[in-house]
């Protein structure tokens, strides 16, 4: 089977950096992808890493090394609409078909 | 483009009732898939579709039935509904070789007494 691991919560200061782990034991392992879901809405599409790295869009940015089996989405100079939750998932390869599979959510409470 | 729009947004159901929730997509996308959301368990893939005629069972598939007719829609069928299955209910679609960006609907709140 396939497993992902992420903190269930994170607590930070608005302006501060943050940093969400996620460790994951797949097989077939492609790339893995970061979503954010505001209470109430949604799951929505932040980045993605295939390649072993860092990924850079704005105010976040995704690291992966697969050597490790593990990345992170790193948050900077963080405001109070951020606060939401993240998941991280595995894009895999299985039974002849491409799937995403999800952690189970770190919950970012960003405080003033 | 509407996206990916689902039906109905709630729904109450009895213990043993069967029920349709129905999805739509209007981006041309290949690849469709259904999760259900509980507290604490992130979202956990019940069935995806590759394109029309072509679906395969998730993580939590028990219980749940889906056919791809046409590219557009993406129906899940419940059976017999049990309480276990309350949950919120997200379909999403996306570019089958891009699948690791989906696009979700709003969600169905399913409450089963």
């Amino acid at each position: 089977g396939q497993s992902l691991e992420q903190p269930s919560e994170v607590t930070a200061v608005e302006g501060a950096i943050v940093q969400i782990n996620c460790t994951y034991q797949t097989s077939g392992f492609y790339g893995l992808s970061w979503y954010q879901q505001h209470d109430g809405g949604a799951p929505t599409f932040l980045s993605y890493n295939a390649l072993d790295g860092l990924e850079e869009t704005g105010r976040f940015s995704s690291f992966l090394s697969r050597s490790d089996s593990y990345g992170y989405l790193l948050l900077q100079e963080l405001q109070m609409k951020d606060s939401a939750s993240y998941f991280c998932a595995v894009r895999l390869f299985s039974g002849g078909y491409n799937k995403l599979i999800f952690g189970a959510g770190t919950r970012l409470a960003v405080h003033p | 483009n509407a996206g990916v729009t689902q039906t109905p947004k709630f729904q109450v159901l009895k213990t043993g009732q069967s029920m349709t929730l129905q999805c739509a997509q209007d981006m041309n996308h290949e690849y469709m898939s259904w999760y259900r959301q509980d507290p604490g368990m992130g979202l956990r893939l019940i069935h995806y579709s590759v394109g029309a005629g072509i679906t395969d069972q998730g993580e939590v598939p028990n219980g749940y039935n889906v056919s791809r007719s046409t590219t557009e829609d993406f129906p899940l069928r419940l059976l017999s509904a049990a309480p276990s299955q309350t949950s919120v209910y997200f379909c999403a679609s996306g570019v089958r070789d891009e699948l690791y960006e989906q696009y979700f609907g709003p969600g169905t709140r399913l409450t089963v007494t």
